[in-house]
């Protein structure tokens, strides 16, 4: 079974560019978590979906952030303008709510540089 | 608010000397406490979830335990690929998962 594919793997861009981070889910994976982890720190929690519901953005900074999940399987995290404390590694997590185990499946993550 | 701390924040082992790592957590309505490897360039890897006080877990060379205010990872007799940062999270009674900072485990042959 395939695990949460993430792309890009890498991505770097100049400050105030667009970048848009994309990630497909464990089949029948109802959850869906987008992550960001800076160097040397634990993962902090951007937004979650439950299906096509966003049930916790509070810590995702609007002004320029915005994610989508649309049909309720890949998700789209974006960055409009980007700025140079945005690099880090994003990351795509999914759990299913049936089995109810809380454990999370990640992905590889996207590694962005802002230059 | 909740809160994960763990410590230390990196730990130096040569092949075979055990060692424990500890994650204290504040967290309001605990509903599971988490145990992540995480290699370089690599997303977090599950190896344990503990429900309750007194609980206990295994997998090869690494058993994890649970008190009401903190958890250990205890890695024994730990081999070279056992190096990797390891990282411990509590989930929240909001369906959130609060992750600590993470141990940077070294093991040298």
């Amino acid at each position: 079974e395939a695990g949460v594919v993430q792309s890009p793997r890498y991505k770097i861009i100049e400050k105030k560019q667009p970048v848009a981070f994309w990630c497909n889910p464990i089949s029948g994976h109802n959850t869906l978590y987008w992550y960001l982890q800076n160097l040397g720190q634990g993962p902090e929690l951007l937004i979650r979906y439950e299906n096509e519901e966003a049930v916790d953005d509070s810590q995702l900074p609007k002004d320029r952030f915005s994610a989508e999940r649309l049909k309720g399987v890949d998700s789209t995290l974006k960055i409009q303008p980007a700025e140079l404390g945005d690099s880090a590694v994003y990351l795509c997590a999914s759990s299913s709510y049936r089995e109810n185990t809380g454990e999370l499946f990640f992905g590889e993550g996207s590694r962005l540089t802002v230059l | 608010e909740d809160q994960v701390t763990q410590s230390p924040e990196a730990l130096r082992l040569q092949e075979g000397e055990s060692s424990s790592l500890n994650c204290s957590y504040t967290v309001s309505g605990l509903r599971g406490l988490f145990w992540y490897r995480q290699d370089p360039g690599k997303g977090p890897e599950f190896l344990f979830t503990l429900y309750s006080a007194g609980e206990e877990k295994e997998k090869e060379r690494l058993k994890a335990t649970l008190t009401k205010k903190e958890s250990f990872l205890h890695i024994t007799a730990p081999k070279p690929e056992d190096s990797a940062t390891y990282l411990c999270a509590a989930g929240g009674s909001q369906g959130n998962l609060i992750f600590g900072k993470g141990t940077k485990l070294s093991v040298k042959p």
